[in-house]
């Protein structure tokens, strides 16, 4: 069974940095690329960028490079996302999430972790 | 960039309602959009994928259609488990851009 798992509940202060794991299991992340899409609250999602764990070949929206950093160990199945200069704006819910296996970064979101949530506050 | 227009914003209906939601896309996605379940507090639930496949083990009631610019999303008989936030994305374009949800609330 394919299972994403997330680091738990951050609290940071503007100006600091963060890295958010998703460590899965090992048939979610043979083959297959993982993204990560952000949830500010109350709103709608947002991809923020994906990795190919196997050779962390990496993607990223335009809205979001430069200012995320996308990882991968593929010895431990686990992706990060790494979020630098944290902002009152970075405040929200971190998912990752399986693009169904193929031979493209472009494709649908199969499985999904439970939600790093992230508050940014002084 | 891409722009995924859904309608309506919200949608207030009752159990055993027929439901229908509209993605449009500013430009064309061919098959390649999928369709998106999140109820609160929990992470979004694949439903539809290439426009119209039903993702295993998603109810039948759930049903997807359209091509090029205009996909719906349709709800047979709505279910209590049903009311939540639906989301359209495409997986056409670098930006993998998602609609901005349509929520269906208890009429």
């Amino acid at each position: 069974e394919v299972q994403l798992v997330q680091s738990g509940a951050e609290v940071k202060k503007p100006g600091e940095s963060l890295k958010i794991s998703c460590e899965g299991s090992r048939d979610a992340f043979n083959t297959a690329w993982i993204g990560w899409v952000r949830q500010m609250s109350g709103k709608g999602l947002a991809w923020m960028g994906s990795i190919y764990p196997g050779d962390s070949d990496t993607r990223y929206s335009m809205s979001f490079e430069g200012q995320v950093t996308i990882s991968a160990d593929a010895s431990s199945n686990t992706v990060y996302l790494h979020l630098n200069n944290l902002k009152a704006s970075d405040a929200a819910i971190y998912y990752c999430a399986r693009l169904a296996p193929g031979s493209s970064s472009l494709h649908y979101f199969d499985y999904w972790g439970q939600g790093t949530l992230v508050t940014v506050s002084s | 960039d891409i722009q995924l227009t859904q309608s309506p914003s919200t949608l207030s209906a009752s159990v055993g309602d027929r439901v229908t939601i509209t993605c449009r896309a500013s430009q064309s996605l061919s098959r390649w959009l999928a369709w998106y379940q999140q109820r609160p507090g929990k992470a979004p639930k694949l439903l539809i994928y290439d426009a119209s496949r039903l993702e295993s083990g998603v109810p039948s009631r759930f049903s997807g259609s359209g091509s090029g610019t205009e996909f719906t999303l349709t709800i047979s008989s709505l279910q209590p488990d049903d009311f939540a936030i639906y989301y359209c994305q495409e997986y056409n374009t670098l930006s993998q851009t998602f609609g901005q949800g349509t929520k269906v609330e208890i009429k």
